[in-house]
This record gives C-alpha cells, structure tokens and sequence, in this order.
C-alpha cells in the first residue's frame, strides 16, 4: 500500500504567487516525521522542512510553511511568493519511528513557476 | 551543516564492467546509510539500507548479488554494481543522517550511470 501519496504530478505557478502541494500519508506508528525536498534537473536533494507528528504547531522555513493536518493526514508544502528558482521536482517523504533513519517517498510533483 | 559526499557523479562503463560508486559523510558519523535508486522523472526508490560493520539490508527485489555494498567504516559507504548490463543504467543516490529524531537525510549529489 502506498505510505506517501503526491497526486499532483504536475503543478503551474505565476512568479510571485503562492502555491500548495498535496502530500497525504498513511502509517498507524504513532511516531513519525514528515519531510519536503527540492530536486532541480541537477539531480541534487534539498531539504526544505520538517514537521514531527508530536509537534503541535506547523513547521515553517523562510518562504515555505507545512500545512499539517494530522487527523486527515496530510502534510501539504506551502510555497509563497514563488520565484522562478523554485521550478524543480518536490518530493514529500515520510520517517516511521523515533529515531529511524529510513525514509519513504511520494511519487513527486513537478513545479514549473511562470514569469 | 552535514553533509554527504557522492563519487563520482557520472560514469559510462561497458556491459559486463564493474562500476563502485563511494558515499561518505564528511562532518558526522553514520552507522547507516542508505542507497536508493531513481528512474527519469520518477521517484526514490530504496535499494538497501548499508549498516557499518555488518551486512546491507536490501529491500525485496533488489538482487544483492548484483549490487554489493559495503560500509566499512563509519563514514564511508560503497555500492558496487556487478557484470553491469544497460539495464542498469540509472541514478543512484545515496543518504545519511545524524541519526537525531528532527534531522533531516541528507543526501550526495547522485551518479549518473550509463552502461553501453
């Protein structure tokens, strides 16, 4: 069964906008970590924000922000005042466990931001 | 702030070559590492999970013959492809982590193999 479900595969943005993209997770330990990384055409991984499930308020870095929602069990990444640096692909991860190190990837979103 | 060091980042051997892909974390120790394979605009998938010491633990339906890894010490992982056919030609890219609950993998900037 999928654990981490992206089910936009593609996403358009106008430069200086915000946009939303969809995460949503499936784990019955009680214990977990949600991930947002970047992944331009140069193939590198960047890690963007992190929000554990014990942690009562959203997670937030600078311009992106996690909309976390625990009951639905959504982890959507907020990108506001999109630049066009920002077009890359977006993966959504999760990390079962305290103290595990393994992570499980959606299946992506790509962003194109338009000026 | 941690980081993991992938070498080399692009190699084009010939089918049936050998090809070892290195991994090191370069400011923390990492009794595990992790290998995960990518296909063109598609996802990470986990390969195998390379603990220091003892042996990797591959995920179902990885040949662990044909991929062989080592983590022999605490900052350095490697991933050997064996008898490599075109196939095999892909993105791998490595990962490891502090090991603390809110830290983030961190990940080398991938190898790009193409075999001809």
């Amino acid at each position: 069964a999928q654990k981490i479900t992206q089910t936009q595969p593609g996403m358009f943005v106008q430069e200086k906008e915000a946009v939303t993209l969809d995460c949503t997770y499936d784990t019955s330990d009680p214990s977990y970590g949600l991930f947002w990384y970047k992944q331009p055409s140069s193939g590198e991984m960047i890690f963007l924000i992190y929000q554990g499930s014990y942690d009562q308020q959203n997670a937030t870095e600078g311009r992106y922000s996690l909309n976390f929602q625990k009951a639905r069990k959504s982890a959507n990444l907020v990108i506001s005042a999109s630049q066009l640096g920002d077009s890359a692909m977006y993966f959504c991860a999760m990390r079962e466990g305290e103290w595990g190190n393994k992570l499980v990837f959606g299946a992506g979103t790509i962003l194109r931001v338009k000026s | 702030g941690a980081v993991v060091s992938q070498h080399p980042s692009r190699v084009i051997c010939k089918s049936g070559t050998s090809v070892k892909i290195e991994c090191r974390s370069l400011d923390f120790q990492a009794t595990t590492m992790f290998w995960y394979r990518q296909f063109p605009k598609k996802s990470l998938m986990l390969m195998a999970t390379s603990n220091e010491g003892s042996k990797a633990t591959y995920e179902q339906g990885v040949e662990k013959d044909k991929f062989l890894i080592n983590h022999a010490s605490l900052t350095l992982s490697t991933l050997t492809v064996t008898s490599a056919h075109p196939e095999d030609s892909s993105f791998y890219i490595c990962s490891a982590g502090p090991g603390q609950r809110s830290s983030p993998l961190h990940f080398g900037n991938g190898t790009r193999l193409t075999v001809t």
